[in-house]
């Protein structure tokens, strides 16, 4: 079975701080890996995808990819109350997978 | 405006009664997916197409059918709806560009089997 965990949360972390998501995959042959944003009875959004080994940053978004110990982060800089939703990992290897999200508070 | 439309937003049904719910985008993507979400369970895969013509299983394809005959459009079909098919369905749209797949959402279909 191809699975994708991410902590439920709920993680609270003050206006200003990073906020660390982790998420971990067991299908070895996943190509890629993306980060979904999801407020309340809302549609998911993208962030950020990644694909190769490292880092890739975007604004105060960093994501973060090891196929190696099959590890995808994603870290949000300066952490603002409207970064406070749910955060799905999704794992692409032609179907989609996803976590069941991580529930992000920021508190001002 | 680039986006995935959704018909019915919201859909109260009984046990049995066949039901389509459409999916449309305009972007000209290749692949299309449905996707039904339940608390603490995620987003889980119902049914996935690469192209026209070409669909494929996801996740928890029982219940449930897909066409695509066209590029643009992709329904997902209750044929005989039961009480645990109630549950929050998307649909996603996106290019197959070396391997990445960057899915769109539709807004979302709240369906009820009672």
């Amino acid at each position: 079975q191809k699975e994708v965990e991410q902590n439920s949360g709920p993680l609270s972390v003050p206006e200003g701080a990073i906020a660390s998501l982790n998420c971990t995959y067991s299908d070895r042959g996943s190509q890629s890996f993306f980060w979904y944003r999801q407020y309340s009875g809302k549609s998911p959004e993208l962030i950020m995808f990644i694909y190769s080994n490292g880092d890739k940053e975007d604004g105060r978004f960093t994501a973060q990819l090891n196929k190696a110990s099959q590890y995808v982060s994603l870290l949000i800089r300066d952490s603002q109350p409207s970064d406070s939703a749910t955060y799905l990992c999704a794992v692409n290897n032609n179907d989609m997978r996803f976590g069941a999200g991580t529930r992000l508070t920021v508190k001002p | 405006e680039a986006q995935v439309t959704q018909n019915p937003r919201y859909l109260i049904t009984v046990t049995g009664k066949k039901l389509t719910v459409t999916c449309s985008q305009n972007m000209n993507h290749e692949y299309m997916s449905w996707y039904r979400q339940d608390p603490g369970l995620g987003l889980r895969q119902i049914y996935y197409s690469m192209n026209v013509e070409v669909t494929d299983k996801g996740d928890v394809p029982e219940g449930y059918k897909v066409s695509r005959k066209e590029k643009r459009n992709f329904p997902l079909i209750l044929e005989s709806p039961s009480p645990n098919q109630t549950s929050l369905y998307f649909c996603a749209s996106s290019f197959m560009t070396s391997g990445v797949n960057e899915q769109y959402f539709g807004p979302g279909t709240r369906l009820t089997v009672t």
